[in-house]
């Protein structure tokens, strides 16, 4: 069982266009995050849910959304696609952001603007 | 500004060579450090997490030190299924903080058997 999951795996479109990267997780947990990996791996936090109610909202451009409908799923829709989102997107979980209870991540989700 | 420096970018190793791998980070006040080994195309898998200077902590071949300034991740005797990113951050002290880590760019290692 995988307990973090995302769809989809690849993302490929162009600049303009409007897309959803899909969470969910089944490990019971509180608190989901988006973080974004840039071609260097710096990973760096975009936003993070607890209980469905938006905790961090890190400097992204208002294009991107997050949307939490219940504690297990959290949805990144991106408007108006730039080449500067290329990027991979990944999921996490944990338990309730606190530093006992590490993150799980999901796969990823490689996002290419072309 | 809270910030994370891993060293070096690249590492190659001969299997059973041992050797360390650096974080430095530079916190307000530090929660938490922590270790996640990343494979390729997978997203980043946990390994440790130390809270105090001084503190240590193993699991196989890895074992994972912090001072007040820098961790290290020591490999002992690495094997080729040892190979993965190790990505290093911290989780600074203060409400807003909850959950949100700083990572360093990770440090990628290469066992050659």
């Amino acid at each position: 069982d995988t307990a973090v999951s995302q769809t989809p795996k690849y993302l490929v479109t162009q600049m303009g266009n409007d897309k959803s990267i899909k969470c969910e997780q089944n490990l019971g947990h509180d608190t989901m995050y988006w973080y974004k990996q840039d071609s260097k791996k710096f990973l760096k936090i975009m936003f993070s849910y607890n209980n469905k109610e938006l905790i961090i909202n890190e400097t992204v451009p208002n294009r991107f959304s997050p949307k939490s409908p219940d504690k297990a799923h959290l949805n990144l829709h991106i408007n108006s696609l730039e080449l500067g989102d290329s990027a991979v997107y990944f999921c996490a979980s944990s338990q309730d952001g606190d530093v006992n209870s590490p993150l799980h991540f999901g796969n990823g989700t490689r996002l290419t603007v072309t | 500004e809270d910030q994370v420096t891993q060293s070096p970018e690249a590492l190659r190793l001969q299997e059973g060579e041992s050797s360390s791998l650096n974080c430095s980070y530079t916190v307000s006040g530090l929660r938490g450090l922590f270790w996640y080994r990343q494979d390729p195309g997978k997203g980043p898998e946990f390994l440790f997490t130390l809270y105090s200077a001084g503190e240590e902590k193993e699991k196989e071949r890895l074992k994972a030190t912090l001072t007040k300034k820098e961790s290290f991740l020591h490999i002992t005797a690495p094997k080729p299924e040892d190979s993965a990113t190790y990505l290093c951050a911290v989780q600074a002290l203060g409400s807003s903080n909850t959950g949100k880590l700083i990572f360093g760019q990770g440090t990628t290692l290469q066992v050659k058997p």
